[in-house]
């Protein structure tokens, strides 16, 4: 069982606007900034956004994140059929000294 | 370019050990922590531990405490994971991945390695 928790599927169609949810606790996402990396099929997770808001460069401003409390999300908007994958957020615990992932939520674009 | 390569895949017996080799290129290696993160089939990802190259020191979560030793060779660039008394719940995708930014751990996991499959079976 994943320590932080995110929806296991989300949908939408090409140009629509999705939003993934994380939520963690105390010790870690409300302690800590929040992370996202996006998992193509059967390949290794990429580095999507960092410090809860910030992207990498190459990573499209079709991506966003935000945080509040313990909760965060990812937001994808103009979605495209390339897009979809596993998203996984992801923060730093300060109980465990380690990073602690959700569950993963499988992006179908219809 | 930063580049982190795994070795390959391999399938043990239940009570062997594994070693899994992550060689570093395109950074400073003792710049960077690494962490171990592992993916069962069609699992989520799980942190295995951290080692710090520049210090040789490692931290692992409290499920692997006992059974993972992480190490690093400075001289060639390369950390290793190695995972003793395997079991059939150990097969998984084993990566390798660097810290975001140097010096520091919990800054993100910019770098992966392209992932090691070891599969356990009798």
């Amino acid at each position: 069982q994943s320590v932080l928790t995110q929806p296991p599927s989300v949908s939408g169609t090409p140009g629509q606007r999705v939003i993934i949810s994380c939520s963690g606790g105390n010790s870690d996402i409300g302690s800590n900034y929040v992370y996202w990396y996006q998992q193509l099929p059967g390949m290794a997770p990429k580095f999507l956004i960092y410090r809860n808001n910030q992207r990498p460069s190459g990573v499209p401003d079709r991506f966003s994140g935000s945080k509040s409390g313990t909760s965060a999300s990812l937001a994808i908007s103009g979605l495209r059929s390339e897009d979809e994958a596993d998203y996984y957020c992801s923060a730093w615990d300060n109980s465990l000294s380690g990073w602690v992932f959700g569950g993963g939520t499988k992006l179908t674009v219809l | 370019q930063v580049h982190l390569v795994q070795s390959g895949a391999e399938v043990k017996r239940p009570g062997a050990s594994v070693k899994v080799s992550c060689k570093a290129s395109g950074y400073i290696f003792t710049d960077y922590y690494i962490h171990w993160v592992r993916q069962a089939p069609g699992q989520g990802l799980e942190l295995m531990g951290w080692i710090d190259p520049s210090r040789g020191v490692s931290n692992s979560t409290q499920k692997f405490q006992g059974r993972v030793t992480m190490t690093s060779d400075t001289s060639i660039g390369t950390a290793f994971m190695e995972l003793r008394s395997v079991r059939s719940d150990d097969t998984a995708i084993y990566y390798c991945a660097r810290e975001f930014e140097a010096y520091y751990y919990g800054s993100g996991i910019s770098i992966w390695g392209q992932g090691t499959l070891i599969s356990v079976s009798s």
